[in-house]
């Protein structure tokens, strides 16, 4: 099955600056990569998202890359302000079962 | 995006006993999924809840264990049967949206079993 690896799982970051997190697959099979924003007791919230067809998405702030080669993809959010702190999680999936396998998360602290 | 609801929020139960989580979508959807979130982890996918057939559950989940409903295209039920206090987590449905790939999330169930 897929397995779907993150890094890193904490980050911090000054109010302004960027930040990356990346992730990587297994399957090659997968075709479809979301990232979710989790706050503290709150549900995962799909953020951005990127299919296999694409090699990069941008949303205002917040751009995805994928290299399909490598098998990694990746989340860029610029400009942060504090109220991008949150735990994110990227996701693969694959083919018509439409499962997700999730990343171990990346905790995001960002300084004011 | 789908909106999607869940009851109950939280409930503590004594171990042994049954918990039937209620999901249900504001829309018709083919896929609804039940997952796990232990605290502080990620998230894991229990099963695959298919309208009109039995549940797709994934390695290490039974159905003896987490029965699951799916009567209509809206709703669906988990019921944590036999619990014990490592079942003590957050479950959370989610349903595709109208792209078919993306997965919408229910606010979650907060499970402790004492």
């Amino acid at each position: 099955g897929e397995n779907v690896e993150q890094h890193p799982s904490t980050l911090s970051v000054q109010e302004g600056d960027s930040a990356v997190i990346k992730c990587t697959y297994s399957d090659s099979a997968s075709n479809y990569f979301p990232w979710y924003k989790q706050e503290l007791g709150k549900r995962p919230q799909l953020i951005i998202d990127i299919r296999s067809n694409v090699g990069e998405k941008k949303d205002q702030r917040i751009a995805v890359t994928l290299n399909k080669t490598a098998k990694h993809f990746s989340l860029h959010i610029t400009e942060t302000q504090p109220e991008d702190s949150a735990v994110y999680f990227c996701a693969a999936t694959s083919g018509s079962a439409r499962q997700l396998t999730f990343g171990s998360g990346t905790q995001l602290t960002v300084l004011p | 995006s789908a909106v999607i609801s869940q009851k109950p929020s939280r409930d503590i139960c004594q171990r042994g006993t049954s918990l039937t989580i209620q999901c249900q979508v504001d829309s018709q959807v083919t896929m609804m999924f039940w997952y796990r979130q232990q605290p502080g982890q990620s998230l894991t996918l229990i099963a695959t809840a298919n309208q009109g057939s039995e549940a797709t559950y994934e390695s290490g989940f039974v159905i003896d264990k987490f029965p699951i409903s799916r009567p209509n295209l809206t709703f669906s039920t988990l019921t944590v049967s036999n619990m014990s206090p490592e079942d003590s987590s957050i479950y959370l449905c989610s349903a595709e949206g109208s792209g078919g790939a993306e997965q919408y999330f229910g606010p979650g169930t907060r499970l402790t079993v004492t």
